[in-house]
This record gives structure tokens, sequence and C-alpha cells, in this order.
């Protein structure tokens, strides 16, 4: 069984830049949440895709979309870098059955520590 | 809203000794799931346990262990025999259990522990 992967590892930008950063769900899994973690802090939901489409959302600005896959993959994007965008992005997948919760535990990726210059 | 609290920025256990993690929640409703989740140096997010809030009885994993007060709002940790490995940054988490085509599980986190065990 594959579990949840992320890439880049690190990367860095300016401020101003876009960025895309990228996750692959583990096996079986059908749900892909997006958080941010800041350094000592717990991690913030930015939202989270089922079936393509955004299924709940954070309290994050429009910059920050993101993409679902028919693979279940997913993307993240930033636009317009600010410098309290550097923090570290987890992606965590689960699996969610048509018309119910998400039930199963949401497992995470080893992330993408972004930083903003 | 909910809001997870996790009252004790470090903590620290001698090797072989046990140590309790506290966390206190805010919510209003009566079924949700609560977590406890790892995170050692290297970054990645691990499930150490798992509790269901309509069982009334404790989740226990190997040297983990939960104890659960519902009417307290209270999920607290307990690491048993503790190892040189368990040094980490414990999360609690509370994820919401709602039925409908809509809803989602979103995970809201406490600000962590960090937890040293010393040899």
């Amino acid at each position: 069984e594959t579990g949840v992967t992320q890439s880049p590892t690190h990367l860095i930008k300016t401020r101003g830049q876009q960025v895309t950063l990228r996750c692959s769900s583990q096996s079986g899994h059908n749900t892909v949440s997006w958080y941010q973690q800041a350094l000592g802090q717990g991690p913030q939901f930015i939202f989270q895709y089922y079936r393509e489409e955004e299924n709940g959302r954070g309290n994050f600005p429009p910059r920050f979309s993101g993409l679902q896959f028919p693979n279940y993959s997913s993307e993240l994007n930033v636009n317009a870098l600010e410098l309290d965008d550097s923090a570290l992005y987890l992606c965590a997948s689960s699996r969610k059955t048509s018309g119910g919760p998400s039930t199963d535990t949401q497992y995470f990726g080893p992330g993408t520590r972004l930083t903003v210059l | 809203a909910q809001t997870v609290t996790q009252s004790q920025p470090e903590m620290s256990v001698q090797e072989a000794e046990t140590v309790t993690l506290s966390c206190t929640y805010d919510t209003s409703e009566s079924d949700y799931y609560l977590f406890w989740y790892k995170q050692p140096p290297s970054r990645q997010m691990i499930l150490v346990i798992r509790q269901e809030a309509y069982k009334q009885q404790n989740a226990t994993e190997n040297r983990f262990s939960v104890n659960f007060q519902k009417a307290a709002k209270s999920f607290s940790l307990k690491i048993s025999d503790s190892q040189l490995g368990d040094a980490a940054m414990y999360f609690c988490a509370y994820r919401t259990f709602m039925a409908g085509g809509t809803s989602y599980g979103k995970l809201t986190f406490g600000q962590g522990t960090i937890l040293t065990v010393h040899p």
C-alpha cells in the first residue's frame, strides 16, 4: 500500500510569485485535504477536495486554490505569495462514501516546506 | 466553531516512565471524533490514536491510551513505558461527524505539546 506523497520537499519563492504544490493520495482514498502549518503551531485547514470539487474550505483567501484529478491526486496553488505564506503545507488523504461524511481517518504526507522571501 | 486547547507547551519524561498529555475542546455537537497525532522532527504527521465520541470505552493502542471525559470535554493521552522514539510534537485534533452529502471531515488541531524523552 502506497502512502501519501508530496512534492517538492522544499521550495523557496519570492513575494508576489505563484507556487504549485502536489500531493498523491494513499491507495484506496478519494478525498484530499490541505493544511497550512506555521512554525511551532498546529495545522490550519485550507480546503478539502472530493470528486474533483472543493468540498469545504477554511478561512483562507481566494488566492489559495486547488485541483483534484481523476486519480485523486491534488494540487494546491497559491498566487501573489506573501511573506506570511511561509509554512509547512500538509496534504492528507481519506476515504469518503457518497452521501456520507469522511468517516475514515486522515493520513498525512511528509509536507512541503515553503519559504517566501 | 470548535476549538481545541493543549495547555502544556512542553512536557518531559524519563525513558520507561509514564507521561500524560492534556487536551480540552469546545463543541456543541454530540457526535464527533478525537485524535492524537504525533509529529517528529521529520515533519510527518503520524496517527497515534482515535476515539469516537459515542463510544464510552477509552481507546488504546499498545503503550498509548486515552482518558476521554465527554462531559468535561477532556481527551488526555497517556504514554506508558516511554521510549526515545516517542519524542515529538503531539497534537490533539477534533473532527465533526455530520451526515449529509456536503459534509466534510475538517480537522481542528490544538497548538501542540513538545514531548522530550530523557534516557
